[in-house]
C-alpha cells in the first residue's frame, strides 16, 4: 500500500543535539511538507519542496533544516539553534503541488520528539 | 486576528444526534477548504474538502461554506462514538504557492 513513512515514532534529544527526522513516500507525489504541532495548536509549515532539489521556507523556519535529494525522501534536521523544539512532526505529501487536488495533504503517522 | 478560528470545544453531543463544527477565516480570497480529523497522537485525516458556495455531502457529513460571511463549517448527522476526535479547519490562502493554514481544532466527545 502507497504511504507515508516516518521515523522514529518517538525520539529523545538531549539540548545542543541536532536531530534527523526521516520521511519517505511511495505515492510518487511531487510536493513534500513537514509541519510541527503543538498542544492545543494548529499545524505549522516548517518547510515545504515542490520538486526534487528545490525547498522553501515555511512559517517557522529558524532551527530547521531539509534535503530534498530524491522524490521519495524529505528529512528534516531539527538543530540545536532550534529553542523549543519538543512538539509532533508531521510530515506530509500533495500529489501536485498546483491544479486539482494540490492541496489534499496525506500525512504520516508522526514523530514525537522531546528535548530533555 | 487569527487567520483561521476554530472554537477549541470540547463539543458535546449524544450518540444519533448531529454535531456541528464551525470554522472561520480572515482572508476572502481563499479558494479552498478542508476538514481533517485528529484521533489524539494520531496524524490528521481528511474527511473532505469544498471549493464551492454551498454544501458537499459525502456519507455522513456535510461541509458547508459561505465565502460572503467567511465561514465553513461540517455537520456529523448520526454521531456515533468512534467520531470522537478533534476536527482541524484548514483554508488555502491565495497567492502564488497555495499556502494551507490550519485552524487550532475542535475536540468532539459523542457520548452514548
Amino acid at each position: 500500500d502507497g504511504g507515508i513513512t516516518q521515523s522514529p515514532k518517538y525520539l529523545f534529544r538531549k539540548e545542543g543535539q541536532n536531530v534527523t527526522l526521516s520521511c519517505e513516500q511511495n505515492l510518487n507525489h511531487d510536493a513534500m511538507y513537514w509541519y510541527r504541532q503543538d498542544p492545543g495548536q494548529g499545524l505549522r509549515l516548517i518547510y515545504y519542496s515542490q520538486i526534487v532539489n528545490d525547498f522553501q521556507k515555511g512559517d517557522i523556519a529558524e532551527g530547521y533544516s531539509v534535503s530534498r535529494e530524491k522524490k521519495e525522501s524529505f528529512p528534516l534536521t531539527v538543530t540545536s539553534a532550534q529553542k523549543n523544539p519538543t512538539a509532533f512532526y508531521l510530515c506530509a505529501s500533495t500529489r501536485s503541488s498546483r491544479g486539482a487536488g494540490a492541496n489534499v495533504l496525506t500525512f504520516g503517522a508522526g514523530s514525537r520528539l522531546t528535548v530533555l | 486576528q487569527k487567520e483561521v478560528e476554530q472554537n477549541s470545544g470540547p463539543l458535546s453531543v449524544p450518540e444519533g444526534a448531529i454535531a456541528s463544527l464551525n470554522c472561520t477565516y480572515s482572508d476572502r480570497g481563499s479558494q479552498s477548504f478542508f476538514w481533517y480529523r485528529q484521533y489524539s497522537g494520531k496524524s490528521p485525516e481528511l474527511i473532505m474538502f469544498i471549493y464551492s458556495n454551498g454544501d458537499k455531502e459525502d456519507g455522513r457529513f456535510t461541509a458547508q461554506l459561505n465565502k460572503a460571511s467567511q465561514y465553513v463549517s461540517l455537520l456529523i448527522r448520526d454521531s456515533q462514538p468512534s467520531d470522537s476526535a478533534t476536527y482541524l479547519c484548514a483554508v488555502t490562502l491565495p497567492g502564488g504557492y497555495n499556502k494551507l493554514i490550519f485552524g487550532a481544532g475542535t475536540r468532539l466527545a459523542v457520548h452514548p
